[in-house]
C-alpha cells in the first residue's frame, strides 16, 4: 500500500518568508510525528498528533513554528519568517497506534528545506 | 534535545567483520526502537525491544536491551556491503508533555569489499 507522503520533496525559500510543508500519513494511522533532520544528525522531535490534536508539542523551536491536523490525515508544518538556521530534512511519520504502545513509525521521503 | 546517546559515530570495516553499535540513556526508557537509514533515504524501522535483558535476532542483526532498560546494542555478524548506512536507536521516554520517541545521533556504518 502507499506509504507516508511528503510535499514538496525540496522547497528553496528566501530568508523571512513563510512555508508550508504537507504530510499525508498511511491511511488509518492515529499517529503523525514531525522530526527534523540535519546532516550527520538524527531525526529531532518536533510534534506529535494523535488524532486532531497536536499530543505534545514540546520540540517545536519557537513559535516560529506551527502545525496542524485538522480532520486527523493530513498534516501541514508551517515556519513563519524563516531563517538559515531553519534549513534541513522536515521528516513525517506515522503510526498505527499511539505513542505510548511503541508502535514503529513508518517515514515519509522527508522535503528538504533550504533558506538562502 | 536529543537524551539518547550513541557511539560510535562512524565506523569502516571491511567486507565480513563485525560491527556493533551502543546506545545510552540517562533516563529508563520505556522500550527501545532501532532504524536503518540508506544514504539518501529515510529511517526504516528494523526492530522494537521491550522487556529488561531482551535479546531479538534478525539474520546476521542481534539486538540487546540492557537489564536497567537503559542502553541497547546492534551487533552486525559477518558485514555486508548492504549492510552501508546510518543505524539510529530511538528511545520512547514518558514525560509531563507525554511519550515522545528521542533518536541518538546514530552510526554511520561504511563497509568496503
Amino acid at each position: 500500500g502507499a506509504g507516508v507522503s511528503q510535499t514538496p520533496s525540496n522547497k528553496v525559500t528566501e530568508k523571512g518568508k513563510y512555508v508550508e510543508l504537507r504530510c499525508d500519513p498511511i491511511s488509518g494511522h492515529t499517529a503523525l510525528y514531525w522530526y527534523r533532520q540535519s546532516l550527520g544528525q538524527g531525526p529531532e522531535f518536533l510534534i506529535y498528533f494523535q488524532g486532531t490534536g497536536a499530543a505534545d508539542d514540546s520540540g517545536l523551536p519557537n513559535d516560529r513554528f506551527f502545525a496542524v491536523r485538522p480532520e486527523g490525515s493530513v498534516s501541514t508544518l508551517k515556519i513563519q519568517r524563516t531563517e538559515r538556521g531553519d534549513s534541513a530534512v522536515y521528516l513525517c511519520a506515522s503510526s498505527a497506534q499511539l505513542a505510548g504502545s511503541g508502535s514503529p513509525l513508518h517515514f515519509g521521503n522527508g522535503t528538504r528545506l533550504t533558506v538562502t | 534535545g536529543q537524551q539518547v546517546m550513541q557511539i560510535p559515530q562512524y565506523q569502516h570495516v571491511q567486507e565480513g567483520e563485525d560491527f556493533t553499535t551502543y546506545c545510552n540513556s540517562s533516563t529508563t526508557l520505556s522500550n527501545i526502537q532501532w532504524y536503518k537509514q540508506r544514504p539518501g533515504g529515510h529511517p526504516v524501522f528494523l526492530i522494537q525491544l521491550v522487556k529488561s535483558g531482551e535479546v531479538k535476532k534478525q539474520k546476521r542483526l542481534t539486538f540487546q536491551f540492557g537489564e536497567a532498560k537503559k542502553n541497547s546494542s546492534l551487533h552486525i555478524t559477518a558485514t555486508q556491503t548492504t549492510d552501508v548506512g546510518t543505524y539510529f536507536c530511538a528511545g520512547l521516554l514518558y514525560s509531563n508533555s507525554g511519550y515522545a520517541l528521542n533518536f541518538g545521533k546514530g552510526t554511520s556504518l561504511l563497509v568496503t569489499p
